[in-house]
């Protein structure tokens, strides 16, 4: 998740439809994993987590999913919705009882109507 | 519960000069960490204090400062302003449960420097 892009990727859906954002990550001794929403203007909003020690997990209308083999992270949001629209980022972290997140560059997720 | 709230807002200052932002953390959370938000470099971790004490820091340089107050309130200092320091300067929190704890985001200092 080292961000070093110039470049955001981007995704558009319709509303209604399912998205899925992927994320690779850098370290594989991360063990904590944090996918953030910003909208324009804002600070990044949590959206849902993950530990090491599981694969999936599920928030309402998100899922994420955690490939430690490939080091991959990904985030399914269901039934998109407008509001939905903004920029998605990945997070690491390795630090045990640390606070030290390591960004993933960030996807503009779109949602036309 | 109220968010993580930094002040201020917005900030302009001119090349050369120094500049303190300033971060109260959600109430109970002892951790406060900072990043720096650029279009070409994105999000930056620069350093994360806990119980006053710097544990951690990013690639910055020296210029880049911080200190957190027993009411883990945080401010970071930039001197010497450059272009370049020009960003969208994020402080979030955490309680810091073992193995690993949401980190909250504040709305962000955006500072312009001219």
């Amino acid at each position: 998740g080292e961000s070093v892009g110039l470049h955001l990727p981007t995704l558009s859906v319709q509303e209604g439809d399912n998205s899925i954002i992927n994320c690779a990550y850098s370290n594989s001794a991360s063990d904590y994993f944090i996918w953030y929403k910003q909208e324009s203007g804002k600070g990044p909003q949590f959206i849902i987590d993950i530990r090491s020690n599981m694969d999936k997990r599920q928030g309402q209308r998100v899922t994420v999913l955690l490939n430690k083999t490939v080091k991959h992270l990904s985030l399914q949001i269901a039934a998109t919705q407008p509001g939905d629209s903004a920029v998605y980022f990945c997070a690491e972290n390795s630090l045990q009882g640390a606070q030290k997140l390591v960004f993933g560059q960030g996807t503009r997720l779109t949602i036309n109507p | 519960k109220a968010g993580v709230t930094q002040t201020p807002r917005y900030l302009i200052k001119t090349r050369g000069q120094q500049v303190t932002l300033s971060c109260s953390p959600i109430s109970g959370h002892r951790s406060v960490s900072w990043y720096q938000q650029t279009p070409g470099q994105g999000l930056q971790f620069l350093f994360e204090y806990f119980s006053e004490t710097q544990r951690n820091k990013g690639n910055f340089p020296g210029r880049f400062s911080g200190r957190q107050f027993s009411n883990s309130r945080s401010e970071m200092n930039v001197s010497t302003l450059e272009l370049g320091d020009s960003a969208l300067y994020l402080c979030a929190s955490s309680l810091l449960l073992q193995g690993g704890t949401e980190a909250f985001f504040g709305q962000g200092t955006r500072l312009t420097v001219v």
